[in-house]
């Protein structure tokens, strides 16, 4: 597609259920970010793929968020065992590259609510 | 200290007036640095990059980077009610590939 696409756009989901977030990023795209925002804060840094590896996790919060990249294109972000703090928009970036001259291009976003 | 430090305003201009955004990074050796805006409820919108010291326009918008006093700002001239949103400065650090981004500056223009 045009840009980066994420679904779903939202999702309310109980305490402690696991949830999936995809990610498709622009075609062509080798490096992939997740990143969370909360509410009236700025993103936080999730997780980075260049390909299919995850040259940098440092972000993801606690062993309950994992991620994953299968053939070079879409990503999986799970959150098992879902807890309120959870609660965040979850928004997926790609760039063509991962260099550091590559801009990031966002998706609209997944708005997660742990009720 | 926060590693990208934005005022969070709001900044209010009138119409047509100059805004003024500013940005402050504690990584010396941060390279590359963004500008987003970001509406309500929507997501980030790339405005502007920028690499080297000194200013870049485009449009409307000048990125100015100074990396001696690690600032970076974006001004908006002739300011539009279409401008009100949230400018988040972010910046690709020396360790890795992530952005870090600030708090985000609310503008808000009166008509």
């Amino acid at each position: 597609g045009a840009g980066v696409s994420q679904s779903p756009s939202n999702k309310v989901t109980e305490k402690g259920k696991d949830v999936e977030l995809r990610c498709d990023p622009i075609s062509g795209h080798t490096a992939l970010y997740w990143y969370r925002q909360s509410l009236g804060q700025g993103l936080e840094f999730l997780i980075y793929f260049q390909g299919n590896s995850a040259p940098d996790k440092s972000g993801l919060p606690s062993d309950r968020f994992s991620a994953e990249r299968t053939g070079g294109s879409v990503s999986t972000l799970t959150i098992q065992r879902t807890q309120q703090e959870d609660s965040a928009v979850y928004l997926c970036a790609s760039s063509s590259t991962g260099g550091g001259d590559q801009p990031q291009h966002f998706g609209d976003g997944t708005r997660l609510s742990i009720l | 200290q926060k590693e990208v430090e934005q005022n969070s305003g709001p900044l209010s201009v009138p119409e047509g007036a100059i805004a003024s955004l500013n940005c402050t990074y504690s990584d010396r050796g941060s390279q590359s640095f963004f500008w987003y805006r970001q509406y309500s409820g929507k997501s980030p919108e790339l405005i502007m990059f920028i690499y080297s010291n000194g200013d870049k326009e485009d449009g409307r918008f000048t990125a100015q980077l100074n990396k001696a006093s690690q600032y970076v700002s974006l001004l908006i001239r002739d300011s539009q009610p279409s401008d009100s949103a949230t400018y988040l400065c972010a910046v690709r650090g020396s360790s890795g590939d992530k952005l870090t981004f600030g708090t985000g500056t609310r503008l808000a223009v009166r008509p």
